[in-house]
């Protein structure tokens, strides 16, 4: 079956980058049509989707976040890494990974919880 | 950009039927699939409704989801409310034009 998993620092500075890792089972990110994306959730707000990578490399970003984000993925490895740099307190969230094979996330992480403060 | 908007919260009885509109800010609704989301305190969102109107094997048939083009929405309609239908709801469809995931921004669903 599809797992995925996030992992991290639960606690990062302002200015700092957040490098988080999504590692997943059940899928290869080699297969047509499939991607893993990274959605946040800061505490008590909606889900806010961030960035997405696809079998074929294909990377796209949140329009709002894009000059911070970089995703990329280790096939080999069955993981996905998102760094989001500068990081300020209102980035403070639950960060999930999630999978996808079509435009909806049908497999999602558990999500971890990244809190931004001196 | 293009956005989803959601009524932050409704409430009804159990029982009963509640509808959640997700209404698009430009473009047509109906040009990409709206899937949705239920979302229980402390855990990861799961879905309900995919592809518009398709329901997982393991959701129940008191879910259903529709578009309504000439508002531009879709909609989440449960139906014989139960306590555990209490949750927080996300639609979420595709930006065609700028390649972009977008979600609503959630409804509270309270059984009273």
């Amino acid at each position: 079956q599809i797992t995925l998993k996030e992992s991290g620092p639960t606690l990062v500075k302002p200015t700092q980058t957040l490098t988080l890792t999504c590692t997943f089972s059940g899928f290869s990110l080699s297969t047509t049509g499939v991607g893993v994306g990274w959605i946040r959730q800061p505490p008590g707000k909606a889900l806010e989707w961030l960035a997405l990578i696809s079998w074929d490399d294909d990377e796209r970003y949140s329009p709002s976040l894009k000059s911070r984000l970089r995703i990329t993925k280790d096939t080999s490895k069955n993981q996905v890494v998102l760094k989001m740099t500068n990081m300020d307190p209102v980035d403070t969230a639950t960060y999930f990974c999630a999978h996808t094979s079509s435009q909806d996330f049908d497999y999602w992480g558990q999500g971890t919880l990244v809190t931004v403060s001196s | 950009n293009f956005m989803l908007t959601q009524p932050h919260s409704v409430s009804e009885s159990p029982g009963k039927t509640v509808t959640i509109s997700c209404t698009g800010s430009s473009g047509s609704i109906a040009s990409n699939f709206v899937h949705w989301y239920q979302q229980r305190p402390g855990s990861a969102p799961t879905t309900v409704i995919f592809e518009d109107n398709r329901r997982p094997s393991e959701v129940p048939d008191r879910f259903s989801g529709s578009i309504d083009s000439s508002s531009n929405s879709a909609s989440l309609t449960i139906s014989e409310l139960k306590t555990e239908d209490e949750a927080d709801y996300y639609c979420q469809s595709f930006d065609s034009a700028n390649h972009n995931w977008v979600f609503g921004g959630g409804t509270k669903v309270t059984v009273l």
